[in-house]
């Protein structure tokens, strides 16, 4: 199957930095991609859906300035999260539409102290 | 709101025996549905998926069954194999499930495959 990466796998940081992370599909293009959150024995959450070379659309209660999206090419699309909080930790998983479903990358553990 | 849930957040069974993950939805408008696997530290992998206008599909040992009246569908796996121990997520989607529609998720339920 269609391969999307995340990087970094893990991250641990200081409350109040800010913390980018990128996923690339490496094999297709991907004009949409999706950034989901998982708290611990909780479903995958939508955050937000990314279209390349256009704003991202949010879901209701996601902070559009907190989590900014950047969508530049069929293959890459950063999160940051800005001004991170402990209450920012959690599991962050990206997905990439392409080849008639979602592939999804390997997530990226954040840690805020 | 869960528009998708998965009532059992476990299941255990007896490696060669059936598994089978229910999975139940509130929105009637959802079309299409898919099944993941996630093992921890991992995104999910798909597995499966149906569209509403199928009451069945079969990929090998994992089969989805959708009962659109009583907004149900499960996935039945057999023979159940260790390696199959994972978090399954149920899955819905809008509009015939074209891969730029978003996604809604249940809260998964993992599954043990006992030797």
């Amino acid at each position: 199957g269609a391969v999307v990466s995340q990087h970094p796998s893990r991250v641990i940081c200081k409350s109040g930095t800010s913390v980018k992370i990128e996923c690339r599909s490496l094999d297709f293009q991907a004009t949409t991609m999706f950034w989901y959150r998982q708290f611990p024995k909780q479903s995958l959450m939508l955050m937000a859906t990314s279209n390349e070379g256009s704003k991202a659309t949010y879901e209701q209660g996601v902070e559009k300035d907190k989590f900014l999206i950047n969508h530049a090419s069929l293959t890459l699309s950063t999160l940051t999260v800005t001004s991170a909080h402990p209450e920012d930790s959690s599991f962050y998983i990206c997905s990439a539409a392409g080849l008639g479903t979602q592939y999804f990358g390997p997530g990226t553990r954040l840690l805020v102290l | 709101d869960q528009q998708v849930k998965q009532n059992s957040p476990s299941l255990s069974v007896q490696e060669g025996r059936i598994s089978i993950l229910n999975c139940d939805y509130t929105n009637s408008m959802f079309d299409y549905f898919l099944w993941y696997k996630k093992y921890p530290a991992e995104g999910p992998t798909f597995l499966i998926s149906i569209s509403s206008i199928k009451d069945k599909n079969e990929d090998g040992r994992f089969t989805v069954f959708l009962n659109k009246s009583a907004k149900h569908l499960s996935l039945h796996i057999v023979p159940s194999q260790p390696g199959d121990s994972a978090v399954y997520f149920c899955a819905a989607s809008l509009n015939s499930g074209g891969s730029n529609y978003k996604l809604t998720f249940g809260k998964g339920t993992l599954l043990t495959v006992n030797p």
